[in-house]
């Protein structure tokens, strides 16, 4: 099972974009990498997913090198409402299991 | 997409007493699965709760202590038995309603459970 590192946390100002990297140097030719939103008092959110190069949707992006050892999220110019963890997970979707790794805290200042 | 409901939303118990936690989702769904998550923590995997046979619990956690029941594809019931200080957290259940490439879960709101 690949392991993801994190940072623990990150500032930010509103207006600016935000790039959330994660590490999984083991990861396997079937894993895919996903993340997730998570704000207090409420279950983790879909974000993104993606298997290589470059995924995006309305919310953010996501970068995937061609060795795939690491992503990155990118959020285009946060507000204060994304103010939140960020889960980075690393894993073969058929299990359709989820292994969360410690998160980052992002923090938007006004 | 999926909603989630969980009762109840928070409960304070006492040790050596158990509580059975509901999960309802408004569709049907193959997957269901059961999370821990301690005060400032990230999300444990418990076990994934399958329809008409034992759960499949992750490695640490044991039917004993955390019995799931899936009677049907949209509800499932997760028991903390004989519980203590140390099973104080936030149990969520989640659903995986896709079966395509993008393999996307919906979290309910969370039971906050504190054992006294």
């Amino acid at each position: 099972l690949a392991k993801t590192t994190q940072p623990i946390s990150m500032d930010s100002y509103e207006g600016q974009e935000v790039n959330i990297t994660c590490s999984h140097n083991n990861i396997a030719t079937n894993d895919y990498i996903t993340w997730y939103q998570q704000f207090p008092s409420q279950g983790p959110r879909f974000i993104i997913q993606g298997y290589k190069t470059k995924v995006t949707n309305e919310v953010a992006s996501l970068f995937i090198p061609a060795d795939r050892k690491s992503s990155t999220l990118s959020l285009p110019r946060v507000s204060l409402s994304d103010t939140a963890v960020y889960y980075c997970l690393v894993g073969d979707i058929s299990f359709n299991k989820f292994y969360f790794g410690s998160g980052t805290k992002l923090n938007v200042k006004p | 997409s999926a909603v989630i409901s969980q009762k109840p939303s928070r409960d304070i118990c006492q040790r050596g007493t158990s509580l059975t936690i509901q999960c309802q989702v408004d569709s049907q769904v193959t997957m269901m699965f059961w999370y821990r998550q301690q005060p400032g923590q990230s999300l444990t995997l418990i076990a994934t709760a399958n329809q008409g046979s034992e759960a499949t619990y992750e490695s640490g956690f044991v039917i004993d202590k955390f019995p799931i029941s899936r009677p049907n594809l949209t509800f499932s019931t997760l028991t903390v038995s004989n519980m203590s200080p140390e099973d104080s957290s936030i149990y969520l259940c989640s659903v995986d309603t896709t079966p395509t490439s993008y393999n996307e879960q919906f979290f309910g709101p969370g039971t906050r459970l504190t054992v006294l």
